[in-house]
């Protein structure tokens, strides 16, 4: 697609619940990140995949956070038993691969506004 | 651990100002810095990018410098505009390891009141 596409752009769950986020990135990217920004922060790093394996999940902050991008394209992050604490803005961004000739430059979607009661 | 920190945190000028916003981060091994521009209930939108190699860029009335020795960069706006008001963010990127992710600071938010 032209742009990194992310749903649903607004989730409202109990707490408990288990919730997925999809990111549709643009189309050739091979690297995927996934952020979260919670009011008046900056994105905070969660996980990064390189085509299909995730080289760099240090963000996560608890094993109820995991993610998966099986085919190297579109990629879900799943959340389980859901705390009010997750609460935030998830956003997904993708660039060219390193290894290829590019400027490392990240395009992010318009992010899932996640709202846990 | 690299931080980073933006100043100030918000801002309000009269259209037609120029206007400087400050970025400054801790680890100066860094492989680029990134500026974004974020609209309330948005994601960000990409503005500029500057290579570690790099000093400067420039798109229209948006110039970013890089001073990696320093850890700073700043965001010079022209003739800014209301349309220009949004939050402005600054991220780096480290230049090593198996980390390829942004670092971002909390962002400055703009108002430009017309």
């Amino acid at each position: 697609g032209a742009g990194v596409s992310q749903t649903p752009s607004n989730k409202v769950t109990e707490k408990g619940k288990y919730v997925e986020l999809r990111c549709d990135p643009i189309s050739g990217h091979t690297a995927l990140y996934w952020y979260r920004q919670s009011l008046g922060q900056g994105p905070e790093f969660l996980i990064y995949f390189q085509g299909t394996g995730a080289a760099d999940d240090s963000g996560l902050p608890n094993d109820r956070f995991f993610a998966v991008r099986p085919e190297g394209s579109v990629s879900t992050l799943k959340i389980q038993r859901t705390e009010r604490g997750d609460s935030a803005v998830y956003l997904c961004a993708s660039s060219l691969s390193r290894q290829r000739v590019n400027t490392g430059e990240l395009f992010f979607g318009e992010g899932s506004r996640l709202t846990v009661l | 651990k690299q931080e980073v920190t933006q100043i100030p945190a918000a801002l309000s000028v009269p259209e037609g100002e120029n206007l400087v916003l400050n970025c400054s981060f801790t680890d100066s091994a860094i492989y680029n810095l990134q500026w974004f521009r974020q609209d309330p209930g948005k994601g960000l939108t990409s503005l500029l990018l500057i290579q570690s190699s790099q000093r400067e860029q420039t798109s229209g009335r948006l110039n970013a410098s890089l001073d990696k020795s320093s850890g700073r960069s700043t965001l010079y706006i022209a003739a800014s505009q209301p349309g220009d008001s949004a939050t402005y963010l600054c991220a780096v990127r480290r230049s090593s390891g198996s980390a390829r992710q942004l670092t971002f600071g909390s962002g400055t938010q703009l108002t430009v009141l017309p």
